[in-house]
């Protein structure tokens, strides 16, 4: 599976938009890009994924560039517990089995 | 989504005894699940994958003796912590595939915390 990276950190102010970048420049033609997010002390949550279009569901909207060698994560009205470690990551989605978490993005959302 | 249960949530044991952790699918068949490490301030670490009726397949670095993985039904694998020492305190999280859905999606479970005096 391609190697992805994060920034450890970063910063938002409730009620604005938080936007999570992520670059696979190495991704492959057949693996997608997934988004999961882990709130203090739980298990990871699964948001979002895509191939080559953008997406949305009820919690965020995935951007995936052209090249697909980078994406962001948005959500759109960041709230007090969105704060979470957000992980992406890529892999097969059919073939693969396994999950393989970096270290991911800690976004803290202040008031 | 689909529901992932762990039992126990919190743990406490002493040195050398053994410690079993359930992870349960709630309402689907899960054909595989996979067990992962987690210590504090450091990101999931895969232990193992297991397989329904088949035996588990561990990641390099994770003593099959020592963390015994049975998968013996489609809703229910558990994992026995044997001879816990103090550095096997540790956050423990399993997930399930659910093998219906069309992008094999993985379900976590809400995580035990195991603490070895």
């Amino acid at each position: 599976d391609a190697k992805t990276t994060q920034p450890p950190s970063m910063d938002c102010a409730e009620g604005r938009a938080a936007n999570l970048p992520c670059n696979h420049s190495t991704i492959s033609g057949n693996e997608y890009v997934y988004w999961y997010r882990q709130i203090h002390s739980q298990g990871p949550q699964y948001i979002i994924h895509g191939l080559k279009n953008n997406e949305t569901n009820e919690m965020a909207s995935l951007i995936i560039t052209e090249d697909r060698k980078s994406s962001t994560l948005i959500l759109p009205h960041a709230t007090l517990r969105d704060t979470a470690v957000y992980y992406c990551i890529v892999r097969v989605a059919v073939k693969a089995q396994k999950l393989v978490f970096g270290q991911g993005t800690r976004l803290t959302i202040n008031p | 989504g689909a529901v992932v249960s762990q039992h126990p949530s919190r743990v406490i044991c002493k040195s050398g005894t053994s410690v079993k952790i359930e992870c349960r699918s709630l309402d689907f068949q899960a054909t595989t699940m996979f067990w992962y490490r987690q210590f504090p301030k450091k990101s999931l670490m895969l232990m193992a994958t297991s397989n329904e009726g088949s035996k588990a397949t561990y990641e390099q670095g994770v003593e099959k003796d020592k963390f015994l993985i049975n998968h013996a039904s489609l809703t229910l694998s558990t994992l026995t912590v044997t001879s816990a020492h103090p550095e096997d305190s540790s956050f423990y999280i399993c997930s399930a595939r659910d093998g219906q859905g069309a992008y094999n999606e993985q379900f976590f479970g809400p995580g035990t915390r195991l603490t070895v005096l």
